[in-house]
């Protein structure tokens, strides 16, 4: 059975970094893209970026160079770190696993495995 | 790519049928449109992928359909447990976007 479970601080000052890690059990780091995405307090779903073990980055282009989404290779955890943030930061950040492809090889994306979440409040 | 829903709220009684549409503002590939589903408290989950193959464990009431810019999620009979926020998302272009989602509720 799959699972991740996100850690970090639920409290960060404006300017400063949010850093956060997700823990995966039950399927091999190796060979997945690993997602982050975030849910805005009104709601809203914003996707952040992924990474493939190294080998395959993406990030959202509004996010710019703020964002970094780093895989540990020697243990099963994947991180996120968001620099420079400001309130409008503030929302609950999901990490998912991204499967690629279908059973026969097109490419279907899509979020089959998520974390519970964890509220990250930018805030003095 | 940005993604319109409709309608914004859906008011129906358990039993009914439920038609959620997706909009974008440019054509996307079949292959490149999912359905989320997300109850209070909870990730969202996934029901739908490359616009009607239902992901695994999802039931059969739950259909995906369209292609271009039109997409749809039907749900044929509403069960008390389907109540909640359904999302779209998009991964055809290099800035992946969800939908603002539709909110199914109880009449």
């Amino acid at each position: 059975q799959v699972q991740l479970q996100e850690s970090g601080p639920g409290l960060v000052k404006p300017s400063q970094t949010l850093s956060l890690t997700c823990t995966v059990s039950g399927a091999s780091i190796r060979d997945y893209r690993w997602t982050w995405i975030r849910q805005f307090p009104g709601k809203g779903l914003e996707w952040i970026g992924y990474n493939h073990y190294g080998q395959n980055i993406l990030y959202n282009p509004s996010l710019g160079s703020r964002v970094d989404i780093s895989v540990d290779k020697s243990k099963s955890q994947f991180s996120l770190t968001l620099t420079s943030v400001t309130a409008a930061d503030t929302a609950i950040y999901y990490c998912a696993r991204l499967e690629y492809y279908d059973s026969s090889g097109r490419r279907r994306p899509r979020f089959d495995y998520w974390g519970q979440g964890a509220l990250v409040t930018v805030a003095s | 790519i940005v993604l319109t829903q409709s309608p914004g709220t859906l008011s129906l009684s358990p039993g009914e049928g439920a038609t959620l549409y997706c909009t974008a503002s440019q054509d996307v590939s079949a292959g490149y449109l999912a359905w989320y589903q997300q109850k209070p408290g909870q990730a969202p989950r996934l029901l739908v992928y490359g616009a009607s193959t239902r992901a695994t464990g999802i039931p059969d009431r739950f259909r995906g359909s369209g292609s271009g810019t039109d997409f749809t999620l039907t749900i044929t009979r509403l069960e008390p447990e389907d109540f909640a926020v359904y999302y779209c998302h998009q991964s055809e272009s290099s800035s992946w976007t969800f939908g603002p989602g539709t909110q199914v509720e109880i009449k």
